[in-house]
């Protein structure tokens, strides 16, 4: 398994500004995911980080809202840019195997607020 | 695009009892994997169980057990023995290479 740390665990952000959240993986991964969780919601996948390229992002999030920054095989980072209340919900980030099981695990998440 | 579907946005079993959540999920693809994931309130996702496509026979993880029957694309997760840990919400979820797809979510109580 891997033991995924991510800062901040919550915070709450006055409207227009920005937060980086970052992620810390215990281990050397490939893929890294960072997805967004309303409340009681289910996740949707923001965008996937694989280090040495550029993040893939899904459809509906842009990297100028979304910049994600992948240093190395064991961090990375979201920034929320420009913040609105829309954008209150939990950000996590997970890591997944790929090869063997395929399974992905998942950090604390990050409790954000933006009034 | 593949999706996956939970039917029951809630459920309720009796401490000891056996409860059974349900998931389908929609794909083109023979080879994929398929897991359960509990969220336990303002608590970390941990995966309960996995199934890969390509075997027959149904995982089990000691109370926990799944249905998987691939020609229907159904995947159910049989909690036997429910206890009052088990309340969380449960996540289904496919995932073929790099995506990942997850149910709506099935928030599970259990009354004692």
């Amino acid at each position: 398994s891997a033991v995924i740390s991510q800062k901040p665990s919550r915070d709450i952000c006055q409207r227009g500004t920005s937060l980086t959240i970052q992620c810390q993986v215990d281990s050397q991964v490939t893929m890294m995911f960072w997805y967004r969780q309303q409340p009681g919601q289910s996740l949707t996948l923001i965008a996937t980080a694989n280090q040495g390229s550029e993040a893939t992002y899904e459809s509906g999030f842009v990297i100028d809202k979304f910049p994600i920054s992948r240093p190395n095989l064991t961090f990375s980072t979201l920034t929320v840019s420009n913040m609105s209340p829309e954008d209150s919900s939990i950000y996590l980030c997970s890591v997944g195997r790929d090869r063997g099981t395929y399974e992905q695990f998942f950090g604390p998440g990050t409790r954000l607020t933006v009034l | 695009a593949q999706t996956v579907t939970q039917s029951q946005p809630e459920m309720s079993v009796q401490e000891a009892e056996t409860v059974t959540l349900s998931c389908t999920y929609d794909t083109s693809e023979s080879d994929y994997y398929l897991f359960w994931y509990k969220q336990p309130p303002s608590r970390q996702m941990i995966l309960v169980i996995r199934q890969e496509a390509y075997k027959q026979q149904n995982a089990t993880e000691n109370r926990f057990s799944v249905n998987f029957q691939k020609a229907a694309k159904s995947f159910s997760l049989k909690i036997s023995d429910s206890q009052l840990g088990d309340a969380a919400m449960y996540f289904c979820a496919y995932r073929r290479a790099n995506d990942m797809r997850f149910g709506a979510g099935t928030r599970l109580t259990v009354k004692p």
